[in-house]
């Protein structure tokens, strides 16, 4: 599986937005950049997915380089309860194969302040 | 939006006991279903791929004796940790992805917190 690499750790101000980033420089042509968050004592929650193109939802966006090497997630205005881990992952979009397997890394915490 | 039902939530028992832990796709069918386990302060640990009318796919390293899974229909997929011990307690988290549909994000549950004393 392709690897993601992300700061361990980042702060933001409530209201303010946020850039998370995500390098994958050994990204194949096929994989698809997934985000998903974790709040404590929860399972993950997916957030925003992208192959190529720049995506928006009622989330986050996210912003894919043009060499497909690395990637941003955007919260727009941060709040309290955006306070998470959030994870790159690289996933194939092989249907029926191994490919479709998530593997997490170590992810990015978020700390919001008030 | 999607819906993966996990339960029990939490589990405290004595060393040795057999626990099981269901998970379901409420309002839609999974084919694939896929184990995870959580230690405190760790990332998420593929553990298995769970799949609809055969045998489950175990990552390297995970005791497939100790872990059984059966994913008996296309809702329902089950996780039982067998004698377990206090190494095994951990957070245990399930997720689903649609059935014929590659292209979307896989869905998790609630996941289980798991105590053996």
């Amino acid at each position: 599986d392709a690897k993601t690499t992300q700061p361990n750790s980042m702060e933001s101000n409530e209201e303010e937005p946020v850039h998370l980033p995500c390098n994958h420089s050994t990204i194949s042509g096929t994989d698809y950049i997934h985000w998903y968050r974790q709040l404590p004592s929860q399972g993950p929650e997916y957030v925003i997915h992208g192959l190529t193109s720049n995506v928006n939802n009622r989330m986050a966006s996210l912003a894919i380089a043009e060499d497909r090497k690395s990637s941003t997630l955007i919260l727009h205005r941060a709040t309290l309860r955006d306070a998470a881990v959030y994870y790159c992952i690289l996933r194939g979009e092989n249907y029926g194969g191994a490919t479709n397997k998530l593997i997490f890394g170590t992810g990015t915490l978020l700390a919001v302040q008030p | 939006g999607a819906v993966v039902s996990q339960h029990p939530s939490r589990v405290i028992c004595k060393s040795g006991t057999s626990v099981k832990i269901e998970c379901r796709s409420l309002d839609f069918q999974a084919t694939t279903m896929f184990w995870y386990r959580q230690f405190p302060k760790q990332s998420l640990m593929l553990m298995a791929t769970s799949n609809e009318g055969s045998k489950a796919t175990y990552e390297q390293g995970v005791e497939k004796d100790k872990f059984l899974i059966n994913h008996a229909s296309l809702t329902l997929s089950t996780l039982t940790v067998t004698s377990a011990h206090p190494e095994d307690s951990s957070f245990y988290i399930c997720s689903a992805r649609e059935t014929g549909r590659g292209d979307q994000p896989q869905h998790f549950g609630d996941g289980t917190r798991l105590s053996i004393l």
